[in-house]
């Protein structure tokens, strides 16, 4: 299964500022997710970004909020803009749901807004 | 819309017993379940899989078994130890959507 890296791990940011999130894929994969754990609670998902398109996005998260980049087959960013601390959680980045392999998961970013 | 339910949401246990785990979800037409562990602020590590067409999976101490006409499936965990302390996470993965339930809490003390 694919191995993903993810970075940063975790960040404490001020409210208003942005933060980028990066996860690289060690094998080329068509479409990558975006999720968001806020605490407490399960997963949910963001969007979904393919390559050379528009991302994806769930009810209730728009691309202003949560620009993602997908330049090529193996990376993706997920901007989180003009944060608030109720954008405190963590993002996970996930590849898989083809070829009944299951999902991966990056290793996650504990994001503190104050 | 599927809903996938975890039973029971915390569960502390002495290190060396064994536990099952619950996880039911209300729509039957699956293609695969998928069970994962995540510690504290951390991302999700894959457990085992289960594809639609399979009843279990086995890996070292860990059984997971589906029964996907009744829309179960169980985790067992063997001989507990404190490294097992966790949340464990079900997911369901339909038609293009992944799909995951609260998690179950688990604490192994020594």
């Amino acid at each position: 299964s694919a191995v993903i890296s993810q970075k940063p791990s975790r960040d404490i940011c001020q409210r208003g500022t942005s933060l980028t999130i990066q996860c690289q894929v060690d094998s080329q994969v068509t479409m990558m997710f975006w999720y968001r754990q806020q605490p407490g609670q399960s997963l949910t998902l963001i969007a979904t970004a393919n390559q050379g398109s528009e991302a994806t996005y769930e009810s209730g998260f728009v691309i202003d909020k949560f620009p993602i980049s997908r330049p090529n087959l193996t990376f993706s960013t997920l901007t989180v803009s003009n944060m608030s601390p109720e954008d405190s959680s963590i993002y996970l980045c996930s590849v898989g749901g083809t070829g009944g392999g299951g999902y991966t998961f990056g290793s996650g970013t504990r994001l503190t807004v104050v | 819309k599927q809903e996938v339910t975890q039973i029971p949401a915390a569960l502390s246990v002495p290190e060396g017993e064994n536990l099952v785990l619950n996880c039911s979800f209300t729509d039957s037409a699956i293609y695969n379940l998928q069970w994962f562990r995540q510690d504290p602020g951390k991302g999700l590590t894959s457990l085992l899989l289960i594809q639609s067409s399979q009843r279990e999976q086995t890996s070292g101490r860990l059984n997971a078994s589906l029964d996907k006409s009744s829309g179960r499936s169980t985790l067992y965990i063997a001989a507990s130890q404190p490294g097992d302390s966790a949340t464990y996470l079900c997911a369901v993965e339909g038609y293009s959507t992944l799909t995951f339930g609260k998690g179950t809490m688990l604490l192994v003390s020594p």
